[in-house]
């Protein structure tokens, strides 16, 4: 079945401590992306990458990093966690090296304390 | 850089009555214009998209969605509202070469018996 699957669904850390959101596709897509939720925000893309390493800032790349060193795997990298980046992410993959049409992985909800 | 305004955070109908969901966009190129769906607990799914040619086009589960460049819009509509609608919904602009992705802050449909 062809998904995106992002791991883990749930996660409550406590602020400072590293942590990775891992993203995986298998449609065989050049382009991912993460993105954030918030209430009241819609979605706030934080880092894009078209290809294998190639990777670009979004609106929001602050306190977040990313690598794409196989085509697949998209990992979200949080350094030194902190509350403001408690929030809704999901992961994203698309056909080409364009964002024509999202794939959406099912969200991974992070409580930062 | 592009940016999107949908109005009205909820938009409440009856089952069978039209559904009009509002999007107007900012771009300084010619706009790629989208319509996403997000169910409760799920990740987004692509209902629409206008990138060039003809003005309306058509999506799945009945929608549609008309470009007018006159109007900066892009309202999503539905003839017939199903409760199986009940659902927010993100219309989303992006840049000519389909690297960045800007998300309005959504419009939860509420659909009532």
């Amino acid at each position: 079945e062809a998904q995106v699957t992002q791991n883990p669904r749930y996660l409550i850390t406590v602020t400072g401590k590293k942590l990775t959101v891992t993203c995986s596709q298998n449609m065989n897509h050049e382009y991912m992306s993460w993105y954030r939720q918030d209430p009241g925000l819609g979605l706030r893309q934080i880092y894009y990458s078209m290809n294998v390493e190639v990777t670009d800032k979004g609106d929001v790349p602050e306190g977040y990093k990313v690598s794409r060193k196989e085509k697949r795997n998209f990992p979200l990298i949080l350094e030194s966690p902190s509350p403001n980046q408690t929030s809704l992410y999901f992961c994203a993959s698309s056909f080409g090296t364009t964002n024509e049409k999202l794939f959406f992985g099912s969200g991974t909800q992070l409580s930062v304390l | 850089a592009q940016s999107v305004t949908q109005l009205g955070s909820h938009v409440s109908v009856s089952e069978g009555a039209l559904v009009l969901l509002r999007c107007n966009y900012s771009s300084s190129v010619p706009p790629y214009l989208f319509w996403y769906v997000q169910y409760p607990n799920q990740g987004l799914q692509l209902l629409l998209k206008y990138t060039t040619g003809a003005t309306l086009v058509k999506g799945i589960n009945g929608f549609e969605a008309e470009f007018k460049k006159s109007e900066t819009s892009f309202h999503l509509t539905k003839p017939s509202a199903h409760m199986s609608d009940a659902a927010e919904y993100f219309c989303a602009v992006t840049n000519s070469g389909y690297s960045t992705l800007t998300f309005g802050k959504g419009t939860m449909l509420l659909v009532s018996p």
